[in-house]
């Protein structure tokens, strides 16, 4: 089993440049998460899937960032434009119906200049 | 509101010493509590997950834990630390709607 798959592994951009991450769960995961952590932090949920309908998008701050699941499998996550303090590890992750565990990606490190 | 606290933000022990990394969380519920471990630069790995029933919990790597209602904790633990144990230590628990809610982790330093 491949795991939960996210590209790039690093990606540094001036600020108010755009920047879009790529998740691909787990196959036969329904749910998909968007995590960002904060350097000495633990992660914070930005959204959350259920297949392709965005469950809970609360805490996403939809005037610069976005996320689309096409067809209940691969997802990405886009900033436009950057701002300094977006600087974070971005991290996807995924579950199954059962719950038992959630499966996270080795994250997207993201450095605002 | 729910939410997770992890006393200790960075513990140094002895390769070979015990190990008990503190958690305490706020949740009106039955909590589904987790650990996860954090290497430098990679994603999360879960160590061990309670949901219910016996409330001491054996994980991976030789790691547990024990749930207690009464103190709200959910405290992990090891026997005897290794050296490739050195990490981020993160404990969470999931909310009615799915949402997992972070501690602000622990840096485990191992001293050989």
């Amino acid at each position: 089993e491949a795991g939960v798959v996210q590209s790039p592994r690093y990606k540094i951009i001036e600020k108010k440049q755009p920047v879009a991450f790529w998740c691909n769960p787990i196959s036969g995961h329904n749910t998909l998460y968007w995590y960002r952590q904060n350097l000495g932090q633990g992660p914070e949920l930005l959204i959350r899937y259920e297949n392709e309908e965005a469950v809970d998008d609360s805490q996403l701050p939809k005037d610069r960032f976005s996320a689309e699941r096409l067809k209940g499998v691969d997802s990405t996550l886009k900033i436009q434009p950057a701002e300094l303090g977006d600087s974070a590890v971005y991290l996807c992750a995924s579950s199954s119906r059962d719950r038992d565990g959630y499966t996270f990606g080795s994250g997207t490190r993201l450095t605002v200049v | 509101a729910q939410s997770v606290t992890q006393p200790d933000i960075h513990i140094t022990v002895s390769e070979g010493a015990s190990l008990e990394l503190r958690c305490n969380y706020s949740y009106g519920a039955t909590p589904y509590l987790f650990w996860y471990v954090q290497s430098p630069g990679q994603g999360l790995q879960l160590l061990l997950k309670y949901f219910s029933g016996d409330t001491l919990v054996q994980g991976i790597k030789g790691f547990e834990a024990e749930f207690k209602r009464s103190q709200s904790s959910f405290n992990l633990r090891k026997p005897s630390v290794h050296w490739s144990d050195a990490a981020e230590y993160f404990c969470a628990v999931e909310n009615q709607g799915g949402k997992l809610i972070f501690g602000q982790g622990t840096e485990l330093s191992v001293k050989p």
